[in-house]
């Protein structure tokens, strides 16, 4: 059973924070991460995917790491606003490459 | 709006009825999955379709689950003689991908409450 582990389970910072989330997963068979985003009364929408060990990307104030040789990534959010207050998500692909085994999910809270 | 739709929105059933979900996903998408969610919990994998093949059932998904997608257009999932258990979050996602990184573009999701 492939098992997908996020820490924290929540979060609570001020606004202007930085701030920063760990998802680790099996470092065996590993085909893709992701990061997805899912704000409350919507649904969730992808951040990132990254595929090779050392993997950055990123996204306005957002960016992620992959490390596939130790199976874990990391989500940093620079200076957070009160509009990044969301769960967070990983999703692991083995490299079967077809279904996606998310993580328990980070809750953001950011107080203005 | 061409984003993946679900419906109904919300569902409150009594112990013991069936209850059905539909999933329209993005009309050029080949890939199409359902997920349970629950309080405090990521999705969790139902089942896969790629066109309208179902291709990966969860060991989860008890034989009072059941999902189609004919002609490899809107997908249903029906849940017969529903228990308490069974009160989640269903999401549909779907994705276009020939190599498997495709990235999934989600619905709002069916929740669904038994009494």
């Amino acid at each position: 059973i492939l098992n997908v582990e996020q820490s924290p389970q929540s979060l609570h910072v001020q606004e202007g924070d930085s701030t920063n989330f760990t998802c680790s997963f099996p470092s065996s068979n590993f085909y893709a991460l992701h990061w997805y985003r899912w704000e409350t009364a919507k649904s969730p929408e992808a951040l990132f995917v990254m595929t090779l060990n050392g993997d950055e990307k990123k996204k306005g104030r957002i960016s992620a790491t992959l490390n596939t040789k130790e199976g874990y990534s990391y989500l940093y959010i620079k200076g957070s606003q009160p509009e990044d207050s969301a769960t967070y998500l990983c999703a692991y692909q083995d490299n079967y490459g077809q279904n996606f085994v998310f993580g328990p999910g980070t809750r953001l809270s950011v107080l203005p | 709006d061409t984003g993946v739709s679900q419906d109904p929105r919300h569902k409150i059933t009594k112990r013991g009825q069936n209850v059905t979900f539909r999933c329209d996903p993005i009309s050029e998408h080949n890939r199409l999955y359902w997920y349970r969610q629950t309080l405090g919990q990521g999705p969790e994998f139902l089942t896969y379709f790629q066109n309208e093949a179902q291709l990966e059932k969860s060991r989860l998904l008890s034989d009072r689950f059941s999902a189609e997608r004919p002609k490899g257009s809107f997908s249903t999932l029906e849940i017969q003689r529903t228990e308490q258990g069974d009160s989640a979050m269903y999401l549909c996602a779907s994705s276009f991908s020939r190599l498997g990184t495709g990235e999934l573009f989600f619905g709002e999701g069916s929740r669904l409450t038994v009494l």
